[in-house]
């Protein structure tokens, strides 16, 4: 059973760095093919895919975010961290990180909402 | 950058079959994958592919895909699959693409 779980700030002030932790269990990011992504949601608001990080360390970034994104998998913790740095109160948002399944993601994590104020 | 335009909001009544379409440009080459989103919940898998199941998804729901357009069929609407619905594809420069989302009320 593939279960994922997201942890970090629920608050961060404008200008600072969120930093987000994906924790995950029943698959391995050392085994071939497997991957991790995040995807945000503004309350009220649509799905928007963030970054993937795969197996082999190949990263993938939103074109629109690419400049504040960062992601990292520690493969002995079995954990993926994304930072977005200079918050914006428009990122406030529930952050999702969820388990790659073909080109769908698949499960997902619980979501953790940031919110972006001073 | 790649868009994928659904309905803002469907609404059926309880029994009858909905569609909720996702329209984008030659969609009909791409694998769509379909979202079900309830109120405080995180996304769930329904459709795949197009076409396939998860395991645990109803065969009430199914989907197709050609053309521009890429439909999520509901049959049989029972009152529990009142929720949000996202279609979502790949593609190879905007990578991971999500609808704007239907809102479906039963």
């Amino acid at each position: 059973q593939i279960t994922l779980k997201e942890s970090g700030p629920t608050l961060v002030k404008p200008t600072q760095t969120l930093t987000l932790t994906c924790t995950f269990s029943g698959f391995s990011l050392s085994t071939s093919g497997v991957a991790v992504g995040w995807i945000r949601q503004p309350p009220g608001r649509a799905l928007e895919w963030l970054s993937l990080i795969y197996w082999d360390d190949d990263k993938r970034y939103s074109p629109s975010l690419k400049t504040r994104l960062t992601i990292t998998k520690d493969t002995s913790k079995n954990q993926v961290v994304l930072t977005m740095t200079n918050m914006d109160p428009v990122d406030t948002a529930t952050y999702y990180c969820a388990h790659l399944y073909s080109t769908s993601f698949d499960p997902w994590g619980q979501g953790t909402l940031v919110t972006v104020s001073s | 950058s790649y868009v994928l335009t659904q309905p803002p909001s469907v609404s059926v009544a309880p029994g009858q079959t909905a569609r909720i379409t996702c329209g984008g440009n030659n969609i009909g080459s791409k694998s769509v994958h379909w979202y079900q989103q309830k109120p405080g919940q995180a996304p769930v898998l329904v459709v795949y592919d197009d076409s396939d199941r998860p395991s645990g998804i109803p065969e009430r729901f199914s989907g197709s895909n050609s053309g521009n357009t890429a439909t999520l069929t509901i049959s049989r609407v029972e009152a529990g699959d009142e929720a949000d619905y996202y279609c979502q594809v790949w593609d190879s420069s905007s990578e991971w693409v999500f609808g704007g989302g239907t809102k479906m009320t039963v």
